[in-house]
């Protein structure tokens, strides 16, 4: 059974500040894997999405890494800003047949200006 | 261009009502999912609808069921409502089944008294 683990469940930070998210997962015959960005009691926002095939994808200040051998993957957040303040989510979507993910818990980002 | 719309925004219902939330995907996409996330934690996956059939079904019980109509629109019922069936309800699309990025609506906060 998949699972996927976020570490740290919470982040603080000063604005400013580069920082990394981390992502978890069991099983590595994933198809892809997507970032997303939740404010509180709102919709996901998608961030990045990596192929299996890929090793990185950068938007902007985001960049997301991905090792499927170690079932590892990062977003790294350049010059934090209180806007970036959200919960960031990490899915993988098992297989080529079905689009359903699975998600971790989350890290919790707060930026202080 | 549209992103995925859901309606409604927010529900009250009582233990044992039925309830239909709905979805508009994002122009051009065909496929939607369903996702039901808990306070605190990430977005499971409930099904996942494809040509108007289910294609996917997460680990929910038959009290919920959906339906995708011809214009790709779906809707989620769930019977019998229970106390933990509160939750954001959130609805994505994507392009065909091949694990395309998926999109995510706005949600319904339901909550069940």
């Amino acid at each position: 059974k998949q699972e996927v683990t976020q570490i740290p469940a919470a982040l603080s930070v000063p604005e400013g500040e580069n920082l990394v998210l981390n992502c978890s997962f069991t099983d590595s015959a994933i198809y892809n894997l997507q970032w997303f960005r939740q404010d509180p009691g709102k919709g996901l926002t998608s961030l990045l999405l990596i192929q299996s095939s890929q090793r990185e994808q950068t938007s902007g200040r985001l960049n997301a890494s991905l090792d499927k051998s170690s079932g590892r993957s990062t977003l790294y957040i350049a010059a934090s800003q209180p806007g970036d303040s959200a919960t960031y989510l990490c899915a993988v979507s098992l297989n080529q047949a079905g689009t359903a993910l699975i998600f971790g818990k989350g890290t919790t980002l707060s930026v202080s200006s | 261009d549209a992103g995925v719309t859901q309606s409604p925004t927010h529900l009250i219902k009582t233990r044992g009502q039925q309830v239909t939330l709905r979805c508009s995907p994002k122009s051009g996409h065909d496929t939607v999912s369903w996702y039901q996330q808990a306070l605190g934690q990430g977005p499971q996956f409930i099904f996942q609808y494809y040509e108007e059939e289910e294609r996917q079904r997460g680990n929910f019980p038959d009290r919920f069921s959906g339906h995708q109509f011809p214009n790709y629109s779906s809707e989620l019922n769930v019977n019998a409502l229970l106390l933990g069936d509160s939750a954001l309800y959130l609805c994505a699309s994507s392009l065909g089944l091949a694990g395309a990025e998926q999109f995510f609506g706005p949600g319904t906060r339901l909550t069940v008294l």
